[in-house]
């Protein structure tokens, strides 16, 4: 079964900390991907990455830089925490687009809170 | 504007009884998934449909695409507590929505109550 996981699942941060979300797939995929989920806005993409020390904006970047030095590894920093940066993060990933399948796999969330 | 629109935002039926999730596109979807969330966790893959009219069914969820490949349909069956949780639907990125990237809807929160 394909494993995602993620470092925490439950963090408290101060307004201005910097922030580490750290998320591991064991599956070898290529795709791995950021997301946050708020209350009536869904799932939105922050950033993704299709390979080792590679990555693209997503739609709501702002505010959050990514790292991706090995491929099972991807991690998520927000440079200086702010109250509006309280969500639900979620980690995901799957192998390459092959033209049948889009399907991605997910961890199991970190929710932030920032005071 | 949402490309992908679920409603209702929230339901709340009595276990047993059956309901319909909706999920409506501002375009032709190549492709449609629907994932299950169980309240603080990570999102888990219902089905996909991809054809025109396809229907394809899990034990007691049924989710279907329509003819036009616009809007999608996800109904459970004799709801069960087991089927709490949030359901979201994600458009297949060839649907074009100017990324390379699953589109996912708002989400719909079910509630079963005994």
């Amino acid at each position: 079964d394909v494993k995602v996981t993620q470092s925490s699942r439950y963090l408290v941060k101060r307004t201005g900390e910097k922030v580490f979300l750290e998320c591991v797939q064991d599956m070898d995929h290529e795709n791995m991907f950021w997301y946050r989920q708020d209350p009536g806005l869904g799932l939105r993409l922050i950033y993704f990455s299709y390979d080792v020390k590679m990555k693209e904006k997503g739609d709501i970047p702002e505010g959050y830089s990514v790292s991706r030095e090995k491929k099972e590894r991807f991690s998520l920093i927000l440079e200086s925490a702010s109250t509006n940066q309280t969500s639900m993060y979620l980690c995901a990933s799957s192998p390459p687009w092959t033209g049948v399948s889009y399907e991605q796999y997910f961890g199991p969330g970190t929710r932030l809170t920032v005071t | 504007s949402q490309e992908l629109e679920q409603s209702p935002q929230s339901l709340i039926v009595q276990e047993g009884k059956n309901l319909t999730i909706n999920c409506t596109s501002s375009k032709t979807l190549y492709g449609l998934y629907w994932y299950k969330q169980k309240y603080g966790e990570g999102l888990i893959f219902l089905m996909m449909l991809q054809k025109g009219g396809e229907e394809k069914s899990h034990e007691k969820i049924t989710a279907k695409l329509d003819e036009k490949k616009q809007q999608s349909s996800l109904h459970i069956t004799a709801s069960q507590p087991s089927h709490a949780g949030i359901y979201l639907c994600g458009a297949d990125p060839r649907s074009n929505f100017g990324n390379e990237k699953l589109t996912f809807g708002t989400g719909t929160r079910l509630t079963i109550i005994p």
